[in-house]
């Protein structure tokens, strides 16, 4: 079936600009989470969704970083006046339930680079 | 808190060689640990985890990990490299508070023919 889908796959922006990131999670999905992996690091931990409810995103940077998903499916993650500091690749992730056990479904992630 | 360590930045191994990237985790609990694989490209696939059952896990690919609570380890074997093994391996441990996960710093293995 299908996995978690991300769009775009690549954006370039200029500094100050604003971008939008989408998340298709697998379909049925309660959690969906995002994370942020720099060049070279491994993946940490941005926000958590479960259905329409952000649970958790004490991992959001600054307030120019901002998610919703309305209606307990999509999401998006908003960067507002982007920085070169967020040049990253954004991973959305999703799991069937919200038991800590779980696993959790990547998707192939958007490479962000601020100019 | 929760938290991995992953010992070695790189690994390199011979195709046809046992593999071995150690991880050591940190927990207040008892821990949910993870080993996920990331191809250049491509989306973080689950290999193995580990959810308080058996300590020794079976994944796919032929890759197997032991839970040791005693060492605090979880490190990840295969018996035999194989080419398409190189890639970046992130051992990972669940915040049961939270459900996010905790990655480590990762080990790229590389494999030569």
């Amino acid at each position: 079936g299908a996995g978690v889908s991300q769009s775009p796959r690549y954006k370039v922006a200029k500094r100050g600009q604003d971008v939008a990131l989408r998340c298709d999670p697998i379909s049925g999905h309660v959690s969906l989470f995002w994370y942020q992996q720099a060049l070279g690091q491994g993946p940490e931990f941005l926000t958590y969704f479960q259905n329409e409810a952000q649970l958790d995103k004490s991992g959001l940077p600054s307030d120019r970083f901002f998610a919703e998903r309305p209606e307990g499916s999509v999401s998006t993650l908003k960067i507002q006046r982007t920085q070169q500091e967020d040049s990253a690749v954004y991973l959305c992730a999703s799991s069937p339930t919200t038991w800590a056990q779980e696993t959790q479904y990547f998707g192939p992630g958007t490479r962000l680079l601020v100019l | 808190a929760q938290s991995v360590t992953q010992l070695d930045s790189h690994v390199s191994v011979s195709e046809g060689t046992p593999v071995l990237l150690r991880c050591n985790y940190s927990s207040s609990y008892s821990p949910s640990l993870f080993w996920y694989v990331q191809h250049p490209n491509k989306g973080l696939q689950l290999l193995l985890k580990y959810t308080s059952a058996a300590t020794l896990v079976k994944g796919i690919n032929g890759f197997e990990a032991e839970f040791k609570k005693s060492e605090t380890s979880f490190h990840l074997t295969k018996p035999s490299a194989h080419m398409s093994d190189a890639a970046e391996y992130f051992c990972v441990v669940s915040d049961p508070h939270t459900d996010k996960l905790i990655f480590g710093t990762g080990t790229r293995l590389q494999v030569f023919p």
